[in-house]
């Protein structure tokens, strides 16, 4: 059983393009979360969704930023025209069920660099 | 809302010996779970240990104990017998229970950068 797979582990754009991160969820794993952390900073939520559905996003910066998770393949999370501040390490985690005490398992994350 | 507070940037400790690490947190909850999560240089983050808040029994994994004071709220972290490999960002964590608009995102420390040193 494959744990929670990200990619690329590195991605590296020009301001201004577009970067997407990829995470593919554990099997059986309906849930998924994604967290940015910027240098020397824990985790910090952005994003929670279930299957073709956003749950909560209240973390994610109004503009620029999109995540979707569709009824076939990754949950993919999308950032328009980088800038430099969104040089980052993004994580992706899932779960079988929300809440409780079920662990979450993460991803080796996706370090971007805009240059 | 939430915080989580590692007052700790920086910590070493050697081979074999016992370190501490602390973390204290806000919240108006009375049920609740806290975690502690390791982060080695490959950044992968790894489950340490978890405590449910209803428990008044400290959480115990191997060489990682846990001393929940939840009067207090702090959740430090143990590590006997500290080991080569135990060298890691370690992260406190927060998560409410289901319901009420919690939908189980966790809520991190700025995290301790532990050396242990042979």
């Amino acid at each position: 059983n494959a744990g929670v797979m990200q990619n690329p582990r590195h991605l590296v754009r020009r301001r201004g393009q577009e970067a997407r991160l990829r995470c593919s969820p554990m099997k059986g794993h309906s849930h998924v979360y994604w967290y940015r952390q910027l240098p020397e900073e824990g985790l910090k939520f952005m994003v929670y969704l279930q299957k073709e559905n956003i749950i909560d996003e209240s973390g994610m910066p109004k503009e620029r930023f999109s995540a979707e998770f569709p009824k076939e393949g990754p949950s993919i999370l999308r950032i328009q025209q980088v800038v430099r501040g969104d040089s980052a390490a993004y994580f992706c985690a899932s779960s079988p069920r929300w809440g409780g005490t079920t662990e979450a398992f993460f991803g080796q994350g996706t370090r971007l660099t805009v240059v | 809302a939430q915080t989580v507070t590692q007052s700790q940037p920086e910590m070493s400790v050697q081979e074999a010996e016992t370190v501490t690490l602390s973390c204290t947190y806000d919240t108006s909850e009375n049920n609740y779970y806290l975690f502690w999560y390791k982060q080695p240089p490959s950044r992968q983050m790894i489950l340490v240990i978890r405590q449910e808040a209803y428990k008044q029994q400290n959480a115990t994994e191997n060489r990682f104990s846990v001393n929940f004071q939840k009067a207090a709220k702090s959740f430090s972290l143990k590590i006997s017998d500290s080991q080569l490999g135990d060298t890691a960002m370690y992260f406190c964590a927060f998560m409410k229970p289901l319901g009420g608009g919690s939908q189980g995102n966790l809520i991190f420390g700025k995290g301790t950068k532990l050396s242990v040193k042979p």
